[in-house]
């Protein structure tokens, strides 16, 4: 399986500012690059998911943006709370070719203090 | 709307003995995945079925792990032999279809003594 990296590691950010968190693919035939946030002892919740056919997609204060040249996304997350510290995964794969098993980015720990 | 089930929540075994780790899919989802997550690592890709059929398990052990997923009941994982080395969570997701969204359970953390 090809590898998405994902940064950075660990996150703080002060209440109200924005999180960034980035990720990077060299798989061209990924086509579906979701979000999962995970709290601790819980399994991931999906966030939201991006296809390569739009730069951006929001839903409410999160936002994937998506460079399919630079073949790059990232996650805001504006007006961070305290109660979006969690970790945060990006992960990839090909559903065009039917090769649906997410690639994980190894996770960001998100720290939002007051 | 019940969401994806795992049971055990958690399983503790000594070296030698047998895991068995069990999911029960979302309501009227026929595929499920397996994923292994290590301590401070992403989640990992194991094998993916749908009902009686391995679809793809080009990330499973090749030794003592093995998967089924029967026409009733929940799938299984099962690890034989069990080592160190197989202390993970292990978390099962489930889909409607093979390029729908994959829902989560909330997994079984395995400890080898």
């Amino acid at each position: 399986q090809q590898q998405v990296k994902q940064s950075p590691q660990s996150l703080i950010v002060q209440k109200g500012g924005i999180s960034i968190i980035n990720c990077a693919y060299e798989n061209t035939a990924f086509d579906y690059f979701p979000w999962y946030q995970q709290f601790p002892g819980k399994g991931p919740a999906l966030l939201i998911a991006i296809r390569p056919d739009v730069s951006e997609k929001k839903e409410g204060r999160f936002t994937i943006s998506f460079n399919k040249s630079a073949k790059q996304f990232s996650l805001h997350i504006m007006d961070s709370q305290p109660g979006d510290s969690a970790t945060y995964f990006c992960a990839a794969s090909s559903m065009g070719s039917g090769n649906t098993p997410l690639v994980f980015g190894k996770g960001t720990r998100l720290s939002v203090i007051a | 709307n019940a969401g994806v089930m795992q049971n055990p929540r958690h399983l503790v075994r000594r070296r030698g003995q047998e895991a068995r780790l069990r999911c029960s899919p979302m309501k009227g989802h026929s595929h499920v995945y397996w994923y292994r997550q290590l301590p401070e690592e992403g989640l990992k890709f194991m094998v993916y079925l749908q009902k009686e059929n391995i679809i793809d398990e080009s990330g499973m052990p090749k030794e003592r792990f093995s998967a089924e997923f029967p026409k009733e009941g929940p799938s299984i994982l099962r690890i034989q032999q069990v080592v160190r080395g197989d202390s993970a969570a292990y978390f099962c997701a489930s889909s409607l279809g093979g390029t729908d969204t994959q829902y989560f359970g909330p997994g079984t953390r395995l400890t080898v003594l």
